[in-house]
């Protein structure tokens, strides 16, 4: 069984600063990782992705995250936040054979000017 | 490449009334997926097809729910007797399974509100 668990339920900053998005994961097996970024009344879209490789994974818009196996967290960051940012993003593990994702309960990401 | 496109995008129905939504998967992707995303949570997985061959359903489908995707294409999620319980965001995701690698993307969601 996984899990996955983001620390922080929301998350206020103001426009121009940084920001990390923290998230944990529990597995018995190696993961996959990902962000999605979920707009008002929208569906998921793709972030980025860890797959193997090199542990700091770029996505768009600017984001980032890292994978640490030791920790097992796949922290989200950006450096410059912009008020179009303002969205609730999911971080979600999936096992080796791939199929069901596994999401956390959301962060929302409050951007203020 | 459309992405993947759901229909309705939104629909009002009375407690104990069926209700049907369709999901159109990204062309090609052999694999798709439904989720089901109550206010405030993130998703949770329901079921998935791998072309049109159901290969798990979660705990969380109960009898009242059936899924289909006939000629491995187009997929239709069927909900019978709805409650108020039901009321929900339902996504459906599709991939292409490349060895073990995968990547699901989502449509825009049907949110369903059950009176």
């Amino acid at each position: 069984a996984q899990s996955v668990t983001q620390l922080d339920s929301q998350v206020p900053v103001f426009e121009e600063a940084p920001v990390e998005l923290r998230c944990n994961y529990s597995s018995s097996v190696s993961v996959y990782l990902f962000w999605y970024v979920q707009y008002p009344n929208q569906g998921l879209q793709l972030l980025l992705k860890y797959l193997s490789g090199s542990t700091l994974v770029k996505g768009i818009n600017g984001f980032e995250a890292e994978f640490n196996k030791s920790q097992t967290s796949f922290h989200l960051r950006k450096p410059s936040v912009h008020i179009s940012d303002t969205a609730e993003y999911f971080c979600a593990v999936s096992n080796n054979a791939g199929n069901m994702l596994t999401f956390g309960g959301g962060t929302r990401l409050m951007v203020k000017p | 490449d459309t992405g993947v496109s759901q229909d309705p995008r939104h629909k009002i129905t009375k407690r104990g009334q069926n209700v049907t939504f369709r999901c159109d998967p990204i062309s090609e992707h052999n694999r798709l997926y439904w989720y089901r995303q109550t206010l405030g949570q993130g998703p949770e997985f329901l079921t998935y097809f791998q072309n049109e061959a159901q290969l798990e359903k979660s705990r969380l489908l109960s009898d009242r729910f059936s899924a289909e995707r006939p000629k491995g294409s187009f997929s239709t999620l069927e909900i019978q007797r709805t409650e108020q319980g039901d009321s929900a965001m339902y996504l459906c995701a599709s991939s292409l399974v490349a060895g073990v690698q995968e990547t699901q993307y989502f449509g825009p969601g049907t949110r369903l509100l059950v009176l």
